[in-house]
């Protein structure tokens, strides 16, 4: 069936080191597909995001790469600050514009040792 | 982020009895979602509605009744039928589907 699955599980590394978070998707028809940040007790919120006619973007020490043709997208962080542990998931749009919806990984938990 | 709530934050059942968890967008987004969170599982999807009248079941459906009598409001039932309930519910809402998706703050249920 159609899923999203995202390793690794948990992530833990030193202050100032990179963190890369990797996701696959099944419905080739995927064409968008974000990060979403939530920190302890809040509610998710997105970092970043990705259409499938962009093979890359990136925001200050964020960005996400994109191959259509292996189905996979990869979060990646560089100097990264104890302010970035949190759980982050990645998604994917299952199905047309009108119909679709968002299909959620099961999440990494980033842990950014001081 | 703002424009989407959820009530109450908190929420106890007792076994046997229905539940129902209000979402509420002041956004004028048409698409709206329900995902249950329970711990390294990530969200799971249980509804989503693209438009007024119109709602489909996701992967976690069973156990769960919803209704989309109006746009901003995309209420979630829990039943009696549903075998686990206790978990953290978050609604969300997008302009249309395959765009960002905002979150309510969540409502934790506990089946006491």
């Amino acid at each position: 069936g159609e899923n999203v699955e995202q390793h690794p599980s948990t992530l833990s590394v030193q202050e100032g080191d990179s963190a890369v978070i990797k996701c696959t998707y099944s419905d080739s028809a995927s064409n968008y597909f974000p990060w979403y940040k939530q920190e302890l007790g809040k509610r998710p919120q997105l970092i970043i995001d990705i259409r499938s006619n962009v093979g890359e973007k990136k925001d200050q020490r964020i960005a996400v790469t994109l191959n259509k043709t292996a189905k996979h997208f990869s979060l990646h962080i560089t100097e990264t600050q104890p302010e970035d542990s949190a759980v982050y998931f990645c998604a994917a749009s299952i199905g047309s514009s009108n119909t679709g919806k968002l299909i959620f990984g099961q999440g990494t938990t980033l842990q950014v040792k001081p | 982020d703002g424009g989407i709530t959820q009530s109450p934050k908190y929420l106890f059942r007792k076994e046997g009895q229905n539940v129902t968890l209000s979402c509420e967008q002041n956004l004028n987004h048409d698409a709206m979602y329900w995902y249950r969170q329970d711990p390294g599982q990530g969200l799971r999807l249980i509804y989503y509605s693209q438009i007024v009248n119109d709602f489909q079941k996701g992967d976690i459906a069973e156990g769960y009744s919803v209704s989309r009598e109006k746009k901003e409001s995309f209420p979630l039932t829990v039943t009696s039928a549903q075998k686990n309930p206790t978990a953290f519910y978050l609604c969300a809402s997008s302009i249309l589907a395959g765009t960002e998706a905002f979150f309510g703050q969540g409502t934790r249920l506990t089946v006491v």
